[in-house]
């Protein structure tokens, strides 16, 4: 079947950067999203790559390599909201399903 | 304000009881779904709908049934079949299908007394 394999947790500091991979079987998937979900509630949209290549929205950036089955979010300047877990997912271009990574869980320290 | 509701936000089973969740989406969406989601795991697909009076089964139906009688309602009902349903549900919607973004409403606990 198909899987979508990203990090479980990572930690960063307060306005540096990180970087959180996303890795997936390359046949099937039709492009890459990624969400955000603050503990307790629900995702929400971050950002949906259907080509190769960055996209820039402020201070995240979403990258996709199709060739690779490859794609990371990038946070800049960190802020202590953005501790949350960040969810990829890959739309299955056979039906009207997402498949779902586990999600990495990102610790904010000051 | 369009978007999606799920009530109640908390809700307890009884032993071989059977609870029905409710997600009501105004955002005009053909398209809606329900997941279930556990500690540390992904969102698992419970059922999904893309049009009314049709909806298909997921990964992890059994123990679970839905319906879609408006365009707006999706209720899940957690039948005394599932013998493990404490988790956090996650309803969503897209306009027709799953290359597209979903919206998610709030979501419902549902805790095992």
């Amino acid at each position: 079947g198909q899987n979508i394999d990203q990090p479980t947790e990572m930690t960063a500091t307060e306005g540096a950067i990180v970087q959180i991979n996303c890795t997936y079987q390359t046949s099937g998937f039709n492009g890459l999203f990624w969400y955000q979900q603050h503990a307790g509630e629900a995702p929400t949209f971050l950002s949906y790559n259907v080509l190769d290549g960055l996209e820039e929205k402020g201070r995240f950036s979403s990258f996709l390599s199709r060739s690779k089955g490859y794609s990371y979010l990038l946070l800049k300047e960190l802020q202590m909201k953005d501790s949350a877990s960040y969810l990829c997912a890959g739309p299955m271009d056979s039906n009207y399903q997402l498949i779902w990574g586990a999600g990495t869980k990102l610790i904010i320290k000051p | 304000d369009g978007g999606i509701t799920q009530s109640p936000k908390y809700l307890f089973r009884k032993e071989g009881q059977n609870v029905t969740l409710s997600c009501e989406q105004n955002l005009n969406h053909d398209a809606m779904y329900w997941y279930r989601q556990d500690p540390g795991q992904g969102l698992r697909l419970i059922y999904y709908s893309q049009i009314v009076n049709d909806f298909q089964k997921g990964d992890i139906a059994e123990g679970y049934s839905v319906s879609r009688e408006k365009k707006e309602s999706f209720p899940l009902t957690v039948t005394s079949a599932q013998k493990n349903p404490t988790a956090f549900y996650l309803c969503a919607s897209t306009t027709s299908g799953g290359q597209e973004t979903q919206y998610f409403g709030p979501g419902t606990r549902l805790l095992v007394l």
